[in-house]
């Protein structure tokens, strides 16, 4: 079985500080992760993911995230926030055996000018 | 990243009818497409995994009689809601895997709205 946990409902922040968006994991093999963002009445965008080799995954739009196995962390990092950040962002992560993703609940960011 | 575009984007029916929702991969092509459910507020529930030529796979608890599911072909899955009524009211995601150079990654499309009266 494979879950995510995102902990927080809800972010905000100020315009140029950074933004952290937080996401755990649970999975039986190998984790395969990623980070999407969703904003209103859209899809989901992909922004990066985590296969294998470096620690530090960097994505679109200036995100990165940083993959913490003995922590079985995954969290979306920004140096430096923009309103247009604020959207709704999910975690999602999968083994290797299985092409299908499970979801957080989703963490909404507000940042604020 | 990879296009996938849904269509259409928003449609209002009556209570009886049936809907189709299409899925198509623009610059790739995909074997296996998905379909999610997405309540306000909510993740993504899967409904199903839709895989080109052969019979979609159903999540438990979704009617696959009420969900029907083709994917002909390389570029093309398509969700029919038959019988539609005021609960299948949501927000209806598909996305497709993009399997080249091994990304596997799930893209998405823009989402359909269905509200049924």
């Amino acid at each position: 079985a494979q879950s995510v946990a995102q902990p927080e409902d809800q972010v905000n922040v100020a315009e140029g500080n950074p933004l952290t968006v937080k996401c755990t994991y649970s999975v039986s093999g190998n984790p395969y992760l990623f980070w999407y963002v969703q904003y209103p009445n859209r899809g989901l965008q992909f922004l990066l993911k985590y296969i294998t080799g470096d620690n530090l995954v960097k994505g679109s739009y200036g995100f990165e995230a940083e993959f913490n196995k003995s922590q079985t962390s995954f969290h979306l990092k920004k140096p430096s926030a923009l309103v247009s950040d604020s959207a709704l962002y999910f975690c999602a992560v999968r083994d290797g055996n299985d092409y299908k993703l499970s979801f957080g609940a989703g963490t909404t960011v507000t940042v604020r000018a | 990243g990879a296009v996938v575009s849904q269509h259409p984007s928003r449609v209002i029916c009556k209570s009886g009818t049936s809907v189709k929702i299409e899925c198509r991969s623009l610059d790739f092509q995909a074997t296996t497409m998905f379909w999610y459910r997405q309540f306000p507020k909510k993740s993504l529930m899967l409904m199903a995994t839709s895989n080109e030529g052969s019979k979609a796979t159903y999540e438990q608890g979704v009617e696959k009689d009420k969900f029907l599911i083709n994917h002909a072909s390389l570029t093309l899955s398509t969700l029919t809601v038959t019988s539609a009524h005021p609960e299948d009211s949501s927000f209806y995601i598909c996305s497709a895997l993009d399997r080249g150079l091994a990304k596997n990654i799930q893209y998405f499309g823009a989402g359909t709205r269905l509200s049924v009266l």
